[in-house]
């Protein structure tokens, strides 16, 4: 099985930098996602790692670890739209790309409230 | 927008009604997934369906069944509807062999059991 931890909660001001952290423990590891969920709406892809280390996307950057099983979202330059949930997501093995078959295992979200 | 589409938007049942929620996939995408959301939680994976077949599923009881269509559409089927199935459902389509293989996921259904 999986099991995949964040914070429930961060705040962060507009302009800073926040980072959010992910752990996870899983019987085969194949990929960690990032999405983000607004209010309401269904989660959008951020970013993914496969291999460690760091995958920059504009503001946005996502740092995986697999020896230490845990990943980190990095927002810049925060804006009030940035107020969201953010879902740390890990890929297992399975049974691996046969069939197409990806079982993908979400956290419960860190729900991060930027502030003026 | 992602391109997948689901119906209805929101539904009201009551305990022990059935329910079928539909999903439409993106084009080119022939993976679906089904997720079910509670408030203030993560989605919850119930099962995928590749050319028209269940390959894969999380820990939801047979109540929950599902189709794939020719055209890679979906359905989920709930059946003896329980309160605690009040949640989001949310469909994902995923092209099976790209990278990174990230699900491109629809506005959901907001279902709502009495």
């Amino acid at each position: 099985g999986q099991n995949i931890d964040q914070p429930t909660e961060m705040t962060a001001t507009e302009g800073a930098i926040v980072q959010i952290n992910c752990t996870y423990q899983t019987s085969g590891f194949n990929g960690l996602f990032w999405y983000q969920q607004h209010a309401g709406e269904a989660p959008t892809f951020l970013s993914y790692n496969v291999l460690d280390g760091l995958e920059e996307k504009g503001r946005f950057s996502s740092f995986l670890s697999r020896s230490k099983g845990y990943s980190y979202l990095l927002l810049k330059e925060l804006q009030m739209k940035d107020s969201a949930s953010y879902l740390c997501a890990v890929r297992d093995l399975g049974q691996g790309d046969s069939g197409g078959y990806q079982k993908v295992t979400f956290g419960t979200g860190t729900k991060l409230q930027v502030i003026p | 927008e992602t391109g997948v589409t689901q119906s209805p938007t929101h539904l009201i049942k009551t305990r022990g009604q059935q329910v079928t929620l539909r999903c439409s996939s993106q084009s080119g995408h022939n993976t679906v997934s089904w997720y079910q959301q509670a408030l203030g939680q993560g989605p919850q994976f119930i099962f995928q369906y590749y050319r028209e077949e269940e390959n894969g599923r999380g820990n939801f009881p047979p109540r929950f069944s599902g189709l794939q269509f020719p055209n890679y559409s979906s359905e989920l089927n709930v059946n003896a509807l329980e309160l605690d199935d009040s949640a989001l459902y949310l469909c994902a389509s995923s092209r099976p062999f790209a990278q990174p293989r990230e699900q491109f996921f629809g506005p959901g259904t907001r279902l709502t059991v009495l």
